[in-house]
């Protein structure tokens, strides 16, 4: 069945840091691909997403970089903030979403 | 973003009594909506899809006479657990796709069974 990967489980980082959490995916059908931010204790919120018709997208400081051949697709946050330290989750699909198993982001100030 | 609501946010019940999740999407009609398990510290389990007004699709190990998918409007979706058991205790989410597809969650239901 399709199944997403995602690593690593925890990363640390020191604030102004960049951080990157990678995705693979196995169904080469997926045409979108959004990540989420979870809080504890709180809902999922979408901070970004890519198709499959685009490579790279920005916001502010947050990228995705997609690579369809190798069904890899990546979040890349610079100058991070303590703020950022929550669970990140990758999804891949066409209509419903299947989730990475989620990254523990901590930045220390 | 598009706003979905889910109620409770919390329930708690005793084994073997039945308990319905509400899940509505505010601000857009959603003819698909998602529910997911979540466990501890782990990730997003897609349970099934309630489709509006026909039955829902379970993903594969979901009992579907456990979990009561029920898609009456385009608006709402409501997942039953029947019959509970303190193993069913859990966080339950729902979410459905806006018109630009992008997708959004409700608040969550965490679900505790004594």
């Amino acid at each position: 069945g399709e199944n997403v990967e995602q690593h690593p489980s925890t990363l640390s980082v020191q604030e102004g840091d960049s951080a990157v959490i990678k995705c693979t995916y196995s169904d080469s059908a997926s045409n979108y691909f959004p990540w989420y931010k979870q809080e504890l204790g709180k809902r999922p919120q979408l901070i970004i997403d890519i198709r499959s018709n685009v490579g790279e997208k920005k916001d502010q400081r947050i990228a995705v970089t997609l690579n369809k051949t190798a069904k890899h697709f990546s979040l890349h946050i610079t100058e991070t903030q303590p703020e950022d330290s929550a669970v990140y989750f990758c999804a891949a699909g066409v209509y419903k979403l299947i989730f990475g198993t989620g990254t523990r982001l901590q930045v220390f100030p | 973003g598009a706003v979905v609501s889910q109620h409770p946010s919390r329930v708690i019940c005793k084994s073997g009594t039945s308990v319905k999740i509400e899940c509505r999407s505010l601000d857009f009609q959603a003819t698909t909506m998602f529910w997911y398990r979540q466990f501890p510290k782990q990730s997003l389990m897609l349970m099934a899809t309630s489709n509006e007004g026909s039955k829902a699709t379970y993903e594969q190990g979901v009992e579907k006479d456990k979990f009561l998918i029920n898609h009456a409007s385009l608006t709402l979706s409501t997942l039953t657990v029947t019959s509970a058991h303190p193993e069913d205790s859990s966080f339950y989410i729902c979410s459905a796709r806006d018109q630009g597809e992008r997708a959004f969650f409700g608040q969550g239901t965490r679900l505790t069974v004594v």
